[in-house]
């Protein structure tokens, strides 16, 4: 399987504050890694798909990019209602695993 | 718009089977599979598998000797069976965009519409 490392774990930032989140794969992906929000309670969703293409309806402050194992989601300026947990998800091959999440919390 | 709906049993007892639906309204196409994926409470997602609108699927291996997915019509349906607390989750069911070559291989892309989640308790 490969395996998805993000970091940090948690982050704690204020609303204004650009923010990056990273996701390194055990192997190389090529562009097969995408990107998800969720909100307590809520199912995830998908803002990035592909390492850098913003999905319709998704803010401009969001963007992604990395290619091969290296790969980082920022947010220019942060949200109030960009506090939520982000994972990342490489669909090059089976499992399509997940990284282990980073939880945006408000400082 | 395509909506998904996941239903289940909410509670199952250890070693019994799990039977999941998950019903596709709006339609669906050959440009886009359908997957399971779960979430242990206070945890991380799990990806169980996908399945195709021909029925072809894939598993993880951690499930697959448990694990059965089908499609019918527009209602997917998953059945894990000799469930453990271990199973205790979140199901979603969400559909992926698959893109076709014309040398017969495919490849994945993210996750763009899911269902709500059906929370599943297994509990004696």
């Amino acid at each position: 399987d490969i395996q998805m490392t993000q970091s940090p774990s948690s982050l704690s930032a204020s609303v204004g504050d650009r923010v990056t989140i990273t996701c390194r794969a055990s192997l190389t992906i090529t562009t097969y890694l995408h990107w998800y929000q969720q909100k307590p309670g809520t199912a995830p969703k998908l803002l990035i798909d592909a390492a850098s293409t913003l999905q319709p309806g998704v803010p401009s402050r969001f963007s992604g990019r990395g290619s091969g194992r290296d790969f980082t989601l920022i947010i220019s300026s942060l949200q109030p209602e960009d506090f939520a947990t982000y994972y990342c998800q490489q669909t090059y091959s089976t499992p399509h695993t997940f990284g282990q999440g980073t939880k945006l919390e408000i400082k | 718009q395509v909506q998904l709906q996941e239903a289940g049993p909410g509670l199952v007892k250890p070693s019994e089977t799990l039977f999941l639906t998950c019903t596709v309204s709006g339609g669906s196409s050959s440009s886009h599979y359908f997957t399971w994926i779960r979430q242990s409470p206070g945890k991380g997602l799990e990806w169980i598998g996908y399945i195709s609108d021909s029925g072809r699927t894939n598993s993880n291996p951690s499930l697959r000797s448990r694990l059965s997915m089908s499609m019918d019509g527009s209602k997917l349906s998953l059945t894990l069976s000799s469930v453990s607390t271990a199973d205790t989750a979140v199901y979603f069911c969400a559909r992926v965009r698959v893109r076709h070559y014309d040398s017969g291989s495919y490849s994945f892309y993210g996750m763009d519409v899911w269902g709500q989640g059906t929370t599943v308790t297994v509990s004696s």
